[in-house]
């Protein structure tokens, strides 16, 4: 167990709906990061938060946002979403100070659109 | 552009040993990070290596060589649990976002 949870573990849903996607980072983590793993792309960074600020973003769709709150927990929120939006999103977290440090990978949710 | 090479596929008996090679070309190098990854699981960490050099934890140990943009993870003694994907990682910044290889899936048989 890493430390970092998400919620739901799974989740179905129809093409051109809404989904909220929820991390919790480990006890004391500041930077919380948020992969999409898909068969044909791997795993992809799509932004990262340090502190409530948005620090990195990678190749996330405009249709994605993300925030992380005062307390530190970060929601992906996925917009009209597409069947090719299917994947396994990850957050990971980590002390997120001068250095890279190692980052703890939460268990995942399992996005299906259909 | 940005590129991180891993071969596809490994097979090993149980107890030997096997290298899983990488090859970065990206703008700017901050560390390189090993994951293990089991089907449908979250990655775990292995290694991390910034210095040119071996580090060596247990039955993993894990080279970099920042001159030829290459790196290799070591596992000795395979057991079958060790069947898993291996990620290669390297993070570009001091923020410590990682750009993924593709993964080498290592299949250990007895």
């Amino acid at each position: 167990d890493s430390g970092v949870t998400q919620t739901p573990k799974h989740l179905i849903t129809a093409t051109g709906q809404r989904v909220t996607l929820r991390c919790s980072p480990r006890s004391g983590d500041l930077s919380v990061y948020w992969y999409q793993q898909s068969l044909d792309q791997g795993l992809q960074f799509l932004i990262q938060y340090y502190n409530g600020e948005e620090r990195a973003k990678g190749n996330i769709l405009e249709r994605f946002s993300a925030q992380q709150f005062p307390d530190l927990h970060s929601e992906l929120n996925l917009s009209s979403l597409e069947l090719g939006d299917s994947a396994l999103y990850f957050c990971a977290s980590s002390v997120g100070t001068v250095d890279p440090y190692e980052q703890y990978f939460g268990p995942g949710t399992r996005l299906t659109v259909t | 552009g940005q590129n991180i090479d891993q071969p596809t596929e490994m097979t090993a008996t149980e107890g030997a040993i096997v290298q899983i090679n990488c090859t970065y070309q990206t703008s700017g190098f901050n560390g390189l990070f090993w994951y293990q990854q089991h089907a449908g699981e979250a990655p775990t960490f292995l290694s991390y290596n910034v210095l040119d050099g071996l580090e060596e934890k247990g039955r993993f140990s894990s080279f970099l060589s920042r001159s030829k943009g290459y790196s290799y993870l070591l596992l000795k003694e395979l057991q079958m649990k060790d069947s898993a994907s291996y990620l290669c990682a390297v993070t570009t910044d001091s923020w410590g976002k990682l750009q993924f290889g593709a993964g080498t899936q290592v299949v250990v048989t007895p």
